[in-house]
């Protein structure tokens, strides 16, 4: 019944590895989105994709590549990591430009630690 | 980008206590909303308010968007409240892409 599921919940990991966390909606949006919580709970938007167009915040790193093999999915894959991209990282939702507005949903957040 | 500014940052009430807390922004908007992130990390939707008032129980929010502000009150403060307040707003410049305050953290104590 979960709206935006994501997965793992958590996740430890050593630098240097290659890792992906999944999101999947079942809202019918149209429009994902990857933000980052960093510790000072800063939520800052990574990317968000409606209908293959994919808008990227420059200042992510290359990296950081999302992959949406449809609407309703947008995983996020992370090469190469480093301790500072330890945070928590959140996928949400939204159906973009509808007239009552795209009220946003998000998932419960994917703890990721790198040691 | 549109700017969005919360305050306080931080804010301790005694349970009962009622608070107002604010988020300006720097645009016009056509989307506002007020999310709740409680202890365990999840962000809950509280409020989707471009404009207007509206009420939930002891919560209520006003947009005054031709003056570029949103005010979330909490009324008869619980522990429960505890947690951070977030704002975020999709600019009418066409982004589509919500942008967050820095939130304010608040805490009620029993």
């Amino acid at each position: 019944d979960t709206a935006v599921s994501q997965t793992p919940k958590y996740l430890v990991t050593q630098m240097g590895n290659d890792k992906s966390i999944k999101c999947e909606q079942n809202l019918g949006h149209d429009t994902m989105y990857w933000y980052k919580q960093d510790s000072k709970k800063f939520l800052k938007i990574m990317f968000s994709y409606n209908n293959k167009e994919l808008i990227i915040n420059e200042t992510v790193p290359n990296r950081f590549s999302p992959k949406s093999p449809d609407k309703a999915h947008l995983n996020l894959h992370i090469n190469s990591l480093e301790l500072g991209d330890s945070a928590v990282y959140f996928c949400a939702s939204s159906h973009r430009g509808r007239a009552s507005g795209n009220t946003i949903y998000f998932g419960e957040g994917s703890w990721l630690t790198v040691v | 980008g549109i700017q969005v500014e919360q305050s306080p940052p931080d804010l301790i009430l005694q349970e009962g206590a009622n608070s107002t807390l604010r988020c300006n922004f720097s645009d016009s908007v056509n989307n506002l909303q007020w999310f709740h992130q409680n202890p365990w990390g999840q962000l809950i939707n509280l409020f989707y308010i471009p404009s207007g008032t509206k009420q939930n129980g002891r919560l209520s929010a006003t947009t005054v968007a031709t003056e570029r502000y949103s005010l979330l009150y909490i009324s008869s403060s619980q522990t429960t409240d505890s947690g951070v307040y977030f704002c975020a707003v999709v600019s009418s410049g066409g982004s589509y892409i919500p942008t967050f305050g820095r939130g304010t953290s608040l805490i009620v104590h029993p």
